[in-house]
């Protein structure tokens, strides 16, 4: 089967880094997505990935390793409104998105 | 604001009523997905229009059903509702099918079924 693998809760202080894990098992491989989600509102598209490597973008980065299945979501100089929930997904063989169950991050003072 | 617009923002009904949420994707998007996520659930993917015709299906209940109109627009049909419909209904669109492709959310339908 098809399986996302994503830490279920994080808490991180203001100003600090934190990085978000998500490992995947799927059928085939046509790239990564990270989405944030504020409670109540919807997903919001925060990065990309296809190619091994970081991509950067402002305080968020983002890793990916397709050897190993892996990819991080890297956010730096927390700010309490980072406090959400952060999803990957992975694009599969038929362009479909398999979603993991997010990952609530929460930011403290 | 992702140009992707949901209505109702709310709807409130009992159950064995039948609803329909409304979609109307971006400018230019062609594909039309929904999404169903309960209250502190992860995104369930339902069902995928692309230019009007059904492209994948989901974890969707026979008494859910959709379509995409000639003006791309979408609607979600619930049908003999039950309390564990109550979830946030969300409608994403994206340009294409294939991959890069990047799909935004509209903001939701927020179904409550008493």
């Amino acid at each position: 089967g098809q399986n996302i693998d994503q830490p279920t809760e994080m808490t991180a202080t203001e100003g600090a880094i934190v990085q978000i894990n998500c490992t995947y098992q799927t059928s085939g491989f046509n790239g990564l997505f990270w989405y944030q989600q504020h409670a109540g509102e919807a997903p919001t598209f925060l990065s990309y990935n296809v190619l091994d490597g970081l991509e950067e973008k402002g305080r968020f980065s983002s890793f990916l390793s397709r050897s190993k299945g892996y990819s991080y979501l890297l956010l730096k100089e927390l700010q309490m409104k980072d406090s959400a929930s952060y999803l990957c997904a992975v694009m599969d063989s038929n362009y479909q998105l398999i979603w993991g169950a997010g990952t609530k991050l929460i930011i403290k003072p | 604001d992702s140009g992707v617009t949901q209505t109702p923002k709310h709807l409130i009904t009992a159950t064995g009523q039948r609803v329909t949420l409304r979609c109307s994707p971006r400018s230019g998007d062609l594909s039309v997905y929904w999404y169903q996520q309960s209250l502190d659930q992860g995104l369930q993917f339902l069902i995928q229009y692309y230019n009007g015709e059904e492209r994948a299906k989901g974890n969707i209940l026979e008494r859910f059903s959709a379509q995409q109109f000639p003006d791309l627009h979408s609607e979600l049909n619930l049908s003999s509702l039950e309390l564990g419909d109550s979830a946030l209904y969300f409608c994403a669109s994206s340009v294409a099918a294939g991959n890069q492709n990047i799909q935004y959310f509209g903001a939701g339908t927020r179904l409550s079924v008493l």
